[in-house]
């Protein structure tokens, strides 16, 4: 119940084109849903994060779409740069203060082609 | 702009040896936490501190791992007696609060442990 799943495991778009990337959980408990982007070698970094009361967030090029009676959020990137090419994970984590842990996704590994 | 550090970046040793993995999070952060990848998979909580006390573990985290505040500035990892399956990347996050939903973990570049 803990689990989030996150598909597709890779991913190819071109340039200029569309990704997206979808995520699922099963614990109505979880109440902060953050997206990570990871470059080789570096630890994940915070790209956008969504609470359940909003069904979509966008920062520039990065939306987040949240669908909660399906328990499911999706990541889209607009206007796909070859410098988004990386690993996304989705996490979730329930707000209990000084709980924080957040529970990842399998991670998705895009790459952006000309 | 802060960031969190570790060393080393990459650490082999033995099966059965100690390890210390070390961290230094963003100095005015409050809550630390160890995570763990293995290599290509996703990342896994193993622990969270906060007021110098464990706040959860998870079921990876058992006797053989211990974390420590030993100053002001560090936060440690240690595993007592490696085995091979702890070979995976570490990496240590910190947050300036414990409310995910307004605050973010920030995430150093991780070390990467080698069991042989």
């Amino acid at each position: 119940q803990q689990q989030v799943k996150q598909s597709p495991q890779s991913l190819i778009v071109q340039k200029g084109g569309i990704s997206i990337i979808n995520c699922a959980y099963e614990n109505t408990a979880f109440d902060y849903f953050p997206w990570y982007q990871q470059f080789p070698g570096k630890g994940p970094a915070l790209l956008i994060a969504i609470r359940p009361d909003v069904s979509e967030k966008k920062e520039g090029r990065f939306t987040i779409s949240f669908n909660k009676s399906a328990k499911q959020f999706s990541l889209h990137i607009m206007d796909s740069q070859p410098g988004d090419s990386a690993t996304y994970f989705c996490a979730a984590s329930i707000g209990n203060f000084g709980n924080e842990k957040l529970t990842f996704g399998t991670g998705t590994r895009l790459t952006i082609i000309p | 702009e802060p960031e969190v550090t570790q060393t080393p970046s990459h650490q082999v040793t033995q099966m059965g040896q100690e390890v210390i993995l070390r961290c230094v999070p963003i100095s005015n952060h409050l809550y630390f936490y160890w995570y763990r990848q293995i290599l290509g998979q996703k990342v896994e909580f193993l622990v969270s501190f906060y007021n110098n006390e464990i706040s959860e573990k998870s079921e990876i985290f058992d006797d053989q791992f211990s974390v420590e505040r030993p100053d002001g500035s560090n936060f440690t990892l240690k595993i007592r007696s490696t085995k091979l399956e702890d070979s995976a990347m570490y990496f240590c996050a910190s947050s300036r609060t414990g409310r995910g939903g307004t605050d973010t973990q920030y995430f150093g570049p991780g070390t990467r442990l080698t069991v042989l």
